[in-house]
């Protein structure tokens, strides 16, 4: 059964820094691009960020390119999303998401999205 | 970027009713556009990928159709257990965009 977990959210203070970490198991993890998704208090969904399955290629929503390090360890099936400069608007829940089977193994980072995670709260607040 | 126009924003139908929801794309997307179901306090679920593909397990009174710049979504007979919020998303190009959502409620 193919599971994403995320961790890592929490309160931190305008321009802090926090890491999420999404830990997935039940398929092969390098096989597959990860994204992370987030989604403001009763406000529709943003798609943040990007990796491909070898760790390479990430790219980044302009609203956090400069601020977001999205990253991914393949022999602890994590993928990772270093947030630094954190500010009010990016109070959110944030979503770790899986390209779909069909994209397994292909250079597409980024296309529909068959499984998510749970989501992990961060506020951005003094 | 691809500016997704998801119209209306919320709806209300009876049991039973035919619900159709529109998307449209700033610019042609082809056939890269997803929909999704969430449901309160939940993660999003995929419903349809490439405009009119059911994923696996979806129930087939969902279905979409369209390409280009315009799409629709529609639920054949709504049932109340399809009270959630629907997205489209294009993948067509990066940045990914999300429509701004449409509330689906029981009248």
């Amino acid at each position: 059964e193919v599971q994403l977990l995320e961790s890592g959210g929490g309160l931190v203070q305008p321009g802090g820094s926090l890491r999420l970490s999404c830990a997935a198991s039940g398929f092969t993890f390098s096989n597959y691009a990860m994204n992370w998704v987030r989604q403001a208090p009763g406000k529709g969904l943003e798609w943040v960020s990007a990796v491909s399955g070898s760790g390479g290629s990430p790219f980044y929503a302009d609203s956090v390119k400069g601020r977001f390090t999205i990253s991914r360890d393949n022999s602890k099936n994590t993928v990772y999303l270093q947030m630094n400069s954190l500010r009010a608007e990016d109070t959110a829940v944030y979503y770790c998401a899986r390209v779909s089977e069909r994209a397994a193994n292909l250079i597409i980072v980024a296309t529909d999205f068959d499984y998510w995670g749970q989501g992990t709260l961060v506020t951005v607040s003094s | 970027d691809i500016q997704m126009t998801q119209s209306p924003s919320s709806l209300s139908a009876s049991v039973g009713d035919r619900v159709t929801i529109t998307c449209q794309a700033s610019q042609d997307i082809r056939n890269y556009l997803n929909w999704y179901q969430q449901k309160p306090g939940k993660a999003p679920k995929l419903l349809i990928y490439d405009a009119s593909n059911l994923e696996t397990g979806v129930p087939s009174r969902f279905s979409g159709s369209g390409s280009g710049t315009d799409f629709t979504f529609t639920i054949s007979s709504l049932q109340p257990e399809d009270i959630a919020t629907y997205y489209c998303q294009q993948c067509d190009n990066l940045p990914l965009t999300f429509g701004g959502g449409t509330k689906v409620e029981i009248k």
